[in-house]
């Protein structure tokens, strides 16, 4: 167990829908770190957040948009979808870079 | 084209050969990681370097980053069948420290044939 906590595990869901996967950080960790990973893409970074707040945007869609609660947990909202948006989502929380990156085990989402 | 490059994109060694992976970038790197993955799993930490010239070990894996900061290799001394699944380097531009988010590259699927 990282201590980086996603739900679900897995989705299936139909295009045209929208889903919301939920991310836990690992205690005391302030940043968390949205990346997704495609067999052609690789692992792609979404978003990141610091404390509540929006810090960097990477490849991320419109139809797709993030935010951190207060208690520093995260939701990545995937709306719309596309048969191109199944993919493992993952997240990554941080303390600072001297520290690293502690990823989750990811969602995997399909669209059919 | 990609800031972060791996080569080789993937890898078949005979149990208890070493093995070299690498990662070079476009660009210097304030920070150089290393995970494992397992396939459709998470990714597992393994190294992290930050200064040139840098090199550090655990168990039989050993990563460096090269003087100018801008590629690094990881090492696997007498492969394993535990030391199989996808390599994946990602790189910090961001400096200072910032906890900025990390650029990976595609990986190396590394299989170990017993």
């Amino acid at each position: 167990d990282s201590g980086v906590t996603q739900t679900p595990k897995h989705l299936i869901t139909a295009t045209g829908q929208r889903v919301t996967l939920r991310c836990s950080p690992r205690s005391g960790d302030l940043s968390v770190y949205w990346y997704q990973q495609s067999l052609d893409q690789g692992l792609q970074f979404l978003i990141q957040y610091y404390n509540g707040e929006e810090r960097a945007k990477g490849n991320i869609l419109e139809r797709f948009s993030a935010q951190q609660f207060p208690d520093l947990h995260s939701e990545l909202n995937l709306s719309s979808l596309e048969l191109g948006d199944s993919a493992l989502y993952f997240c990554a929380s941080s303390s600072g870079t001297l520290y690293g990156y502690t990823f989750g085990s990811g969602t995997r989402l399909t669209v059919v | 084209s990609q800031e972060l490059e791996q080569s080789p994109q993937s890898l078949i060694v005979q149990e208890g050969k070493n093995l070299t992976i690498n990662c070079t970038s476009s660009k210097t790197l304030y920070g150089l990681y290393w995970y494992k993955q397992k396939y459709g799993e998470g990714l597992i930490f393994l190294m992290m370097l930050q200064k040139g010239g840098e090199e550090k070990s655990h168990e039989k894996i050993t990563a460096k980053l090269d003087e100018k900061k801008q590629q690094s290799s990881l090492h696997i001394t007498a492969s394993q069948p535990s030391h199989a699944g996808i390599y994946l380097c990602g790189a910090d531009y961001n400096y200072g420290g910032s906890q900025g988010n990390l650029i990976f590259g595609k990986g190396t699927k590394l299989s170990v044939k017993p």
